[in-house]
């Protein structure tokens, strides 16, 4: 079974500028989660969406936004971008079936570099 | 809030020999979940071992187990007959189950031959 995939790997993108990222679940998955990774901050939660709706929440300004298809893929948008955005931004789903056996399988991430 | 530690910001570890990694959590929940994630130089963050809160049991997954000790709220995890591939960051993370995760800051193994 595949795994999770993200794309693209690295973005190069200037202040200002838009960015969207993509994610796809493992088959069968209906979870995926967001993260992002800095060397300051950390791993932080920014959200979670299941069945096509946004679950849960962190805490990031609103340009941080997301949405789920009705396949379980997922994206992630970030306007107006800042020189803070740059991290590594983490993808992860899982069945969100049963809370005793539920994991998140990660994705590669997506490097964006905000000059 | 829920809060993860790792205080241990870096390991060293020769092969074969036996590693413990740290971690304390603050909650107040009953109900949570408690995972170890690593994370290589390729930056892909891969399951390491799960414990659920209300099993006493400690998980174990080939040579990595895990100490939990609810009342004190610790987790470590131990490697046994380490490997060069072990090498990584390691997380611990915290859920209270279809929850975001919190995740520690982590620790850095270093395995010499």
């Amino acid at each position: 079974k595949a795994g999770v995939t993200q794309t693209p790997r690295y973005l190069i993108k200037t202040r200002g500028q838009q960015v969207t990222l993509s994610c796809s679940p493992i088959s069968g998955h209906r979870s995926v989660s967001w993260y992002q990774q800095t060397p300051g901050q950390g791993l932080q939660f920014l959200f979670e969406y299941f069945s096509e709706t946004q679950r849960n929440k962190g805490n990031f300004p609103g340009r941080f936004s997301g949405r789920q298809f009705s396949n379980s893929r997922s994206e992630m948008n970030v306007s107006t971008l800042e020189l803070g955005d740059s991290a590594l931004y983490l993808c992860a789903s899982s069945y969100r079936l049963d809370k005793s056996t539920d994991t998140q399988y990660f994705g590669p991430g997506t490097r964006l570099t905000v000059l | 809030a829920q809060t993860v530690t790792q205080s241990q910001p870096e390991m060293s570890v020769q092969e074969a020999e036996t590693v413990t990694l740290s971690c304390t959590y603050d909650t107040s929940e009953s109900d949570y979940y408690l995972f170890w994630y690593k994370q290589p130089p390729s930056r892909q963050m891969i399951l390491v071992i799960r414990q659920e809160a209300y099993k006493q049991q400690n998980a174990t997954e080939n040579r990595f187990s895990v100490n939990f000790q609810k009342a004190a709220k610790s987790f470590s995890l131990k490697i046994s007959d380490s490997q060069l591939g072990d090498a990584a960051m390691y997380f611990c993370a915290y859920s209270t189950g279809f929850q975001k995760l919190v995740f520690g800051t982590g620790t850095r193994l270093l395995v010499s031959p």
